[in-house]
């Protein structure tokens, strides 16, 4: 039974180039959740969607962020132009029932 | 503002022992509480939560505590195992099971020896 499939796994790029994160939730799960890893900040939650649509984006630090899910089955959160200060480790998750959430391994990113 | 705090960056436990991992919040809208757990290179689990209207949910050797008056909550994990070695997060919600807004605490590195 496939949990959240997260691509790529690693990520290196060089500032100002476009980054683009992958998702793909659990099949049946209704909310999608995109949160990001840091030493200083820890787990922080960016964006929430529910049926598709987005919820709560108060987390995304700047306009730079953006993320979409066209359908059930896939999100993207794409960061452009990329900074050294995004490097960090971006989570995706997925629940049926909103707080049990179930993430996915990761995308660790790093920006030079 | 760090509305979930856990005060204690490592915990360090001998096989048998009891672990206890705790966690403080200051947002009293916090209705739902959880615990995940976090191996290196792999995604957070979920592990047990609790609802503000308890004070205490079992599920096998994990218990969590919740006290709502000192806006607190543990993790006791009894007998602990090297198998329980990971990094600990709590987690807190306003609205109840419904919403999905979690926010999460910095985390506790637990480190069971043999």
């Amino acid at each position: 039974d496939a949990g959240v499939i997260q691509s790529p796994r690693h990520e290196v790029t060089e500032m100002g180039q476009e980054v683009t994160l992958r998702c793909k939730p659990i099949s049946g799960h209704n909310s999608l959740f995109w949160y990001r890893q840091t030493m200083m900040r820890g787990l922080e939650l960016l964006i929430y969607f529910n049926n598709n649509v987005p919820i709560d984006d108060s987390g995304m630090p700047e306009d730079r962020f953006s993320a979409k899910m066209p359908n059930a089955s896939f999100s993207t959160l794409k960061i452009q132009p990329s900074e050294p200060r995004d490097s960090a480790v971006y989570f995706c998750a997925s629940s049926l029932r909103g707080t049990e959430q179930f993430f996915g391994p990761g995308t660790r990113l790093t920006v030079l | 503002d760090q509305q979930v705090k856990q005060n204690s960056p490592s915990l360090s436990v001998q096989e048998g022992r009891i672990s206890i991992l705790n966690c403080d919040y200051t947002n009293s809208m916090f209705d739902y509480f959880l615990w995940y757990k976090k191996y290196p290179a792999e995604g957070p689990t979920f592990l047990i939560s609790i609802s503000s209207i308890k004070d205490k949910n079992e599920d096998g050797r994990f218990t969590v505590f919740l006290n709502k008056s000192a806006k607190h909550l543990s993790l006791h994990i009894v007998p602990s195992q090297p198998g329980d070695s990971a990094v600990y997060f709590c987690a807190a919600v306003a609205g109840g099971t419904s919403y999905g807004k979690l926010t999460f605490g910095q985390g506790t590195i637990l480190t069971v020896h043999p």
